[in-house]
This record gives C-alpha cells, structure tokens and sequence, in this order.
C-alpha cells in the first residue's frame, strides 16, 4: 500500500494562509490524494481530492507536484476553527486492488490568534 | 438529512464482556469501514466491507468481529479476546471510488 508522510505540527497565524506539505513517493497512477481533517472527539471531515491537476473548493485549494510524488493542501485565511489534525491519504481506484485506506499520524495544525 | 450515525457515543464494559458498536447509515453508499484511534495516533483498520454479505479483515481485526447483513449496517463486536479494548472507534462509509468518506462521530469505548 502506497504511504504518505507529513510533518508532525505545524503552526500559523489567524488570517494568513497555510500550506499543508504531504510526500507520497511511492505513489501510484491510480491513486488519488485525499485530505481530510480532525477536531478533537469528532470523526475526520473529507476536505479535498484530486488526481493530476490543482484543485478547489469552498474549503480549500489542493496543489498537486507534477511527478505527483507530493502534495500541499491550501487554507487561504486561516482561522482559529481551522486547528485540527490534517491527514494526507492515497485512494486507489483501480478495482483489482484492496479498497484499504492507510492513515497515518497527519499533522497537527495550530493556529496562533 | 443524510449522514452516518454511531451509538452509543460513550460506552463503558468490564473486562471480558463483549460488546457491539452500532454503525447505520443512509447515504447509500455500499462500501463501509471500522477504524481505532488510539490517544494521539492515526486512524488503524479494523474491518471493511465493500458489499453487503461480505468483508474484510484490516490491519487491526484480531478481536474484532463484523457482519454486514443490510447495506445501512456494519456492527462492529469488540470481543473479549481483544487485549486492549480502550479506544475512540470510528465508522465511515463511502461511495465507488475515487470518491471520499463520511465517517460517523465515533464511540469512546472504555473497558474497566
């Protein structure tokens, strides 16, 4: 199963942006990059995904590596609701293969007011 | 609304009982997942069922047992032969792939 690696924490001020790195070297041409994010108690919230190209939603903007072997996820104007911890995940959709998502530790976001 | 819900959202049990966490949902989705989260760690795989009347043992089964009679439904029963019982369980369903996942609130299971 393909891995991901993210840096433990990672702090940033209220109204600035945040950039969010994930390393996915080992990733494969069927596998689409999930975020999702955590507040304490509550089950993870999806956030974004994507395959090649940039992506954006209400949420958040996705930047994906040209050789895909990385990603950052992009809060534009950080707030202090966005504390949470953010999980890089891989999906493969190629149906011959287990549906068995692997979620590492992620990273810790704190936001400073 | 549609959404995934999990009962009880606190549980306690004494040591050697088992007990079964209840995971409904009814986004329509067909694939459905049982994860553990142990204090500060990631999200481990238990079970995951990606069609009813049938699953799969994840990283973490032993312990651990599951049916998936009905769509809306995985229960999860935390038997008395997992060692280590305490922990904040987490169900999640999802569409066909690439799709993402909605998980439930979770369940605080706390063994004493």
């Amino acid at each position: 199963d393909a891995k991901t690696t993210q840096p433990n924490s990672m702090e940033s001020n209220e109204e600035e942006p945040v950039h969010l790195p994930c390393n996915h070297s080992t990733i494969s041409g069927t596998d689409y990059i999930h975020w999702y994010r955590q507040l304490p108690s509550q089950g993870p919230e999806y956030v974004i995904h994507g395959l090649t190209s940039n992506v954006n939603n209400r949420m958040a903007s996705l930047a994906i590596a040209e050789d895909r072997k990385s990603s950052t996820l992009i809060l534009h104007r950080a707030t202090l609701r966005d504390a949470a911890v953010y999980y890089c995940i891989l999906r493969d959709v190629n149906p011959n293969r287990d549906d068995k998502i692997i979620f590492g530790k992620g990273t810790r976001l704190h936001i400073l007011p | 609304d549609g959404g995934i819900t999990q009962s009880p959202k606190y549980l306690f049990r004494k040591e050697g009982q088992n007990v079964t966490l209840s995971c409904e949902q009814n986004l329509n989705h067909d694939a459905m997942y049982w994860y553990r989260q142990d204090p500060g760690q990631g999200l481990r795989l238990i079970y995951y069922s990606q069609i009813v009347n049938d699953f799969q043992k994840g990283d973490i089964a032993e312990g651990y047992s599951v049916s998936r009679e009905k769509k809306e439904s995985f229960p999860l029963t935390v038997t008395s032969a997992q060692k280590n019982p305490t922990a904040f369980y987490l169900c999640a369903s999802s569409m066909t792939r690439p799709y993402g996942y909605t998980f439930g609130s979770g369940t605080r299971l706390t063994v004493v």
